[in-house]
């Protein structure tokens, strides 16, 4: 199946500084979700878009959906300590498998 | 609020020795996974199993690995005879509905040597 491409890697912020993670898409996607893992934690489910241009918030958490439902994003607003982990988007293929982005680390700088 | 199980945390287990996860899916979820995640990669698709019988499996889910939900509340994964690559942290989820958000166990990290 179609890999969703996440980026960057990894963001380094300051406390208090957006952070923002991409995922993209060749082909049109059904549905997107997006999880955080917290350092030695397990996945835990976020939320998850299924409409073009769909706009959701979770607090400081923004996520959308592309028009063309080939590209998501997440930002958070003024980042928190709590907020450190690795964010990953996923999408569900045509058998229903969950496809991950290979997720980007969010790092608070010191 | 109900949460997905996994025993144990940790095994570690020589090369060629076979092993078994186990994991306790939320009760009322009908849609049961499992995944791996060696460290500090991404979670990779193993197997989806529905109805007592797998679904989907992926290329890593080769004739080493086998499911089973022997009653009506655990579901494990069995590796045959483990290799040093199957090193790594296995986790379980389960869903109640394919299309719908999974629920994450926290993980059985699986060292092989």
């Amino acid at each position: 199946g179609q890999q969703v491409m996440q980026i960057p890697q990894y963001q380094h912020v300051q406390e208090g500084e957006d952070f923002t993670t991409y995922c993209n898409s060749s082909t049109t996607l059904s549905n997107i979700q997006w999880y955080k893992q917290r350092p030695g934690g397990h996945p835990v489910f976020l939320i998850q878009l299924v409409k073009s241009g769909e706009v959701k918030k979770q607090k400081r958490l923004t996520f959308q959906f592309g028009e063309a439902k080939k590209n998501s994003s997440l930002h958070i607003t003024a980042t928190q300590t709590t907020d450190v982990g690795t964010y990953f988007c996923a999408r569900t293929d045509s058998n229903y498998q969950l496809i991950w982005g290979a997720g980007t680390k969010l790092i608070i700088k010191p | 609020e109900p949460e997905v199980t996994q025993t144990p945390s940790h095994q570690v287990t020589q090369m060629g020795q076979e092993v078994i996860l186990r994991c306790v899916p939320i009760s009322n979820h009908l849609y049961f996974y499992w995944y791996r995640q060696i460290l500090g990669q991404k979670v990779e698709f193993l197997v989806s199993f529905y109805n007592n019988e797998i679904s989907e499996k992926s290329e890593i889910f080769d004739d080493q690995f086998s499911v089973e939900r022997p009653d009506g509340s655990n579901f494990t994964l069995k590796i045959r005879s483990t290799k040093l690559e199957d090193s790594a942290m296995y986790f379980c989820a389960s869903s109640p509905d394919r299309v719908r958000e999974q629920y994450f166990g926290p993980g059985t990290r699986l060292t092989v040597t």
